[in-house]
């Protein structure tokens, strides 16, 4: 069984719609959570990290990490055919030096 | 253009021979990384450098693979007899101290390699 797990997708939206992105984890030793966006042929660009628990907001995205169940979230509002990527969760202990573990990716693909 | 630079962009190769990618990272940042990507799976680590000393090593990182940062600036990633199961995107990334202790790494485009 992977560290993380997130569901591969794809997942199809129509533009507009909410979009949730979700990923387990079982290293209970993780304490930072990122969110990247990764478009075809091209490296992952960060979206959001957090720390711990709690929730972080930035513009249409926002991210959510459930340290009890080992769940984090990523919702997109009012999704744009622009935000057709596939989304990696990535997930860093910290005292594991820098490695960051990535979840499998999920590709979303939304349909104007 | 300011990013992190990989060359090349694709190296198409024969079981065997030897391939070497070149990272240049962001200019500032002095933390390094070399990931590996297979289609449809998250980038997995493979070592990290701070400057020009490699701190991590993946067991993933077999002894064919030698990667180097002289000077604490470029980086190369050297895959010697290469296998087919080597096939991958390999993904370069530098982040600044800060950036690299909350996981803000810079990725460049990476560098595909096909093994025939």
């Amino acid at each position: 069984q992977k560290e993380v797990e997130q569901d591969p997708g794809p997942l199809s939206v129509p533009e507009g719609a909410i979009v949730s992105l979700n990923c387990t984890y079982s290293n209970s030793a993780f304490q930072y959570f990122m969110w990247y966006r990764q478009y075809s042929r091209k490296g992952p660009e960060l979206l959001m990290y957090t720390y711990s628990s709690g929730n972080k907001e930035d513009g249409r995205f926002t991210a959510q990490v459930d340290k009890s169940s080992k769940y984090i979230s990523l919702f997109i509002r009012d999704s744009q055919p622009s935000d057709s990527a596939t989304y990696l969760c990535a997930m860093r202990n910290n005292n594991a030096g820098n490695m960051l573990t990535f979840g499998g990716g999920t590709r979303l693909m939304v349909k104007p | 253009d300011t990013g992190v630079s990989q060359d090349p962009r694709h190296k198409i190769t024969k079981r065997g021979q030897n391939v070497t990618f070149r990272c240049d990272p962001i200019s500032e940042h002095n933390r390094l990384y070399w990931y590996r990507q297979t289609l449809g799976q998250g980038p997995e680590f493979l070592t990290y450098f701070q400057n020009e000393a490699q701190l991590e090593k993946s067991r993933l990182l077999s002894d064919r693979f030698s990667a180097e940062r002289p000077k604490g600036s470029f980086s190369t990633l050297e895959i010697q007899r290469t296998e087919q199961g080597d096939s991958a995107m390999y993904l370069c990334a530098s982040s600044p101290i800060k950036g690299g202790s909350t996981g803000e790494l810079f990725f460049g485009e990476g560098s595909r390699l096909t093994v025939l």
